[in-house]
C-alpha cells in the first residue's frame, strides 16, 4: 500500500525561483529516496538520504529528513525548464528492499 | 553504469492475448528485480519482486496467474500479462538491484501498454 504523500500535488512557478516538495511517510525507515519521472519515461534516481542523516546536497538539490516527525523535502535551487518533471519520494518500509512511493508532486517550471 | 532496458517500449494488442515484456540489467547482475505498474498521472504501484532463480513474490491483490514473472537470469526478468483486457492498460516499469547489494534501484524506462 502506498505510504507515502506529497505535497504539493502540483507546483508551477517561474523559472529561476527554488521549488519545494514535501513528503511524510509512516513506518520506520533505513533511507528515503526522491525520484524524478519525465512524463511517460522511466524513473531517475536523484538522491538517498539515510535515516541518521539530516540533510543531503546534490548540484542545485536539497533534501531535508525528520525521522521525528516522518517527512522529508526535495529543494530544488534556480529551478530550469528542463527541471519540469515528477518527483517521487521512495522509502525502503523498515529496511525491506523494495520500495513505497509517495503519490508524487508534478512540477512545471515556466520559462 | 547500472543501465536497465526495456523491452517493448510500448505495445498495442487486442484483448485476449498475452503480453511479454522483457527488463534486462545491461552492465550488473541483478538479483532482484522489481515489476511496478502506473496508471497516468499516478504514482508507482508495486506489483511484484522477482529473485533470480526463485518464484516471484506478489503484492496483495495483484494476480499471479494473470501477471506471470520469470526471472531466469542475473540479467533477465519477463512480464507476461496473460489473456490481456483492456483495464490492463497501463505503464508498466520494472527495476533493478545491483548484486553487491546497494540500496539504489535502476528503473528501466518502462512500457506502455494499450489492450484495444
Amino acid at each position: 500500500s502506498q505510504q507515502g504523500e506529497e505535497d504539493p500535488q502540483a507546483l508551477s512557478i517561474q523559472e529561476g525561483e527554488n521549488a519545494t516538495m514535501n513528503c511524510s511517510y509512516k513506518t520506520s525507515i533505513n533511507n528515503l529516496q526522491w525520484y524524478r519521472q519525465n512524463s511517460g519515461r522511466g524513473l531517475v534516481h536523484l538522491i538517498l538520504i539515510r535515516s541518521n542523516e539530516r540533510e543531503k546536497h546534490s548540484g542545485r538539490l536539497r533534501v531535508t529528513l525528520d525521522t521525528s516527525k516522518k517527512s522529508s523535502s526535495l529543494l530544488i535551487t534556480a529551478s530550469r525548464a528542463a527541471d519540469t518533471a515528477s518527483y517521487f519520494c521512495a522509502t525502503d518500509n523498515q529496511g525491506a528492499q523494495k520500495l513505497v512511493f509517495g503519490q508524487g508532486t508534478r512540477l512545471t517550471i515556466n520559462p | 553504469g547500472a543501465v536497465v532496458s526495456q523491452h517493448p517500449s510500448w505495445v498495442i494488442c487486442k484483448s485476449g492475448t498475452s503480453v511479454k515484456i522483457e527488463c534486462r540489467s545491461l552492465d550488473f547482475q541483478a538479483t532482484t528485480m522489481f515489476w511496478y505498474r502506473q496508471f497516468p498521472k499516478q504514482s508507482l504501484m508495486l506489483m511484484a519482486t522477482s529473485n533470480e532463480g526463485s518464484k516471484a513474490t506478489y503484492e496483495q491483490g495483484v494476480e499471479k496467474d494473470k501477471f506471470l514473472i520469470n526471472h531466469a537470469s542475473l540479467t533477465l526478468s519477463t512480464l507476461t500479462v496473460t489473456s490481456a483486457h483492456p483495464e490492463d492498460s497501463s505503464f508498466y516499469i520494472c527495476s533493478a538491484t545491483d548484486r553487491r547489494g546497494y540500496n539504489e534501484q535502476f528503473f528501466g524506462p518502462g512500457t506502455r501498454l494499450t489492450v484495444l
